[in-house]
């Protein structure tokens, strides 16, 4: 069945360094979704993106959707603290059309 | 405030005992949903639904049961069949069906094994 891969698994910053996690799909997705996921929280959905080559901007958080709708990212420049979470990507896949979600990139930020 | 109540938020569960996980919702959404996390994985989904009266199984629906008599509700039930469900579950709900929907989470019920 589709797969929704994400790297890295955990990525470690100090405080200020930039942060990229990085979304693949064994298929073409119709559209990608990103999550956050506060420590001992639950997930808040972030943006959607539909379009091929789609970038959007949430002030220090940039997410981009490959050309071939196969690949996505986020982008956080100058991580701060409160960026502390697992961001998860999820894709539609199934023959249902349900959300399929990757396992997540783990950011710690140290102050 | 518009939102998703799972109850309780911790649940111990004995060998051969069924368990039940609440999920309430006063968004009016359509469409709601259970999963289960584990450490280091993402969100399996376990069963949707998409009306009143209408559930659908998803990809781990194996020793679990729900049932969607009222929109506002959807309770899970964690099966004797469940060998491990020591997990973090998740109830989320969608305006309606479908991967266009962002899915609205709650809090969360924590279940472990006694």
């Amino acid at each position: 069945g589709q797969q929704v891969m994400q790297i890295p698994q955990y990525q470690h910053v100090q405080e200020g360094e930039d942060f990229t996690t990085y979304c693949n799909s064994s298929t073409t997705l119709s559209n990608i979704q990103w999550y956050k996921q506060r420590p001992g929280g639950h997930p808040v959905f972030l943006i959607q993106l539909v379009k091929s080559g789609e970038v959007k901007k949430q002030k220090r958080l940039t997410f981009q959707f490959g050309e071939a709708k196969k690949n996505s990212s986020l982008h956080i420049t100058a991580t701060q603290t409160t960026d502390v979470g697992t961001y998860f990507c999820a894709g539609v896949g199934g023959s249902q059309g349900n959300l399929i979600f990757g396992k997540g990139t783990k950011l710690s930020v140290k102050p | 405030d518009g939102g998703i109540t799972q109850s309780p938020k911790y649940l111990f569960r004995k060998e051969g005992q069924n368990v039940t996980l609440s999920c309430e919702q006063n968004l009016n959404h359509d469409a709601m949903y259970w999963y289960r996390q584990d450490p280091g994985q993402g969100l399996r989904l376990i069963y949707y639904s998409q009306i009143v009266n209408d559930f659908q199984k998803g990809d781990i629906a194996e020793g679990y049961s729900v049932s969607r008599e009222k929109k506002e509700s959807f309770p899970l039930t964690v099966t004797s069949a469940q060998k491990n469900p020591t997990a973090f579950y998740l109830c989320a709900s969608s305006t309606s069906q479908g991967a266009y929907q962002p899915q609205h989470f709650g809090d969360g019920t924590r279940l472990s094994i006694l």
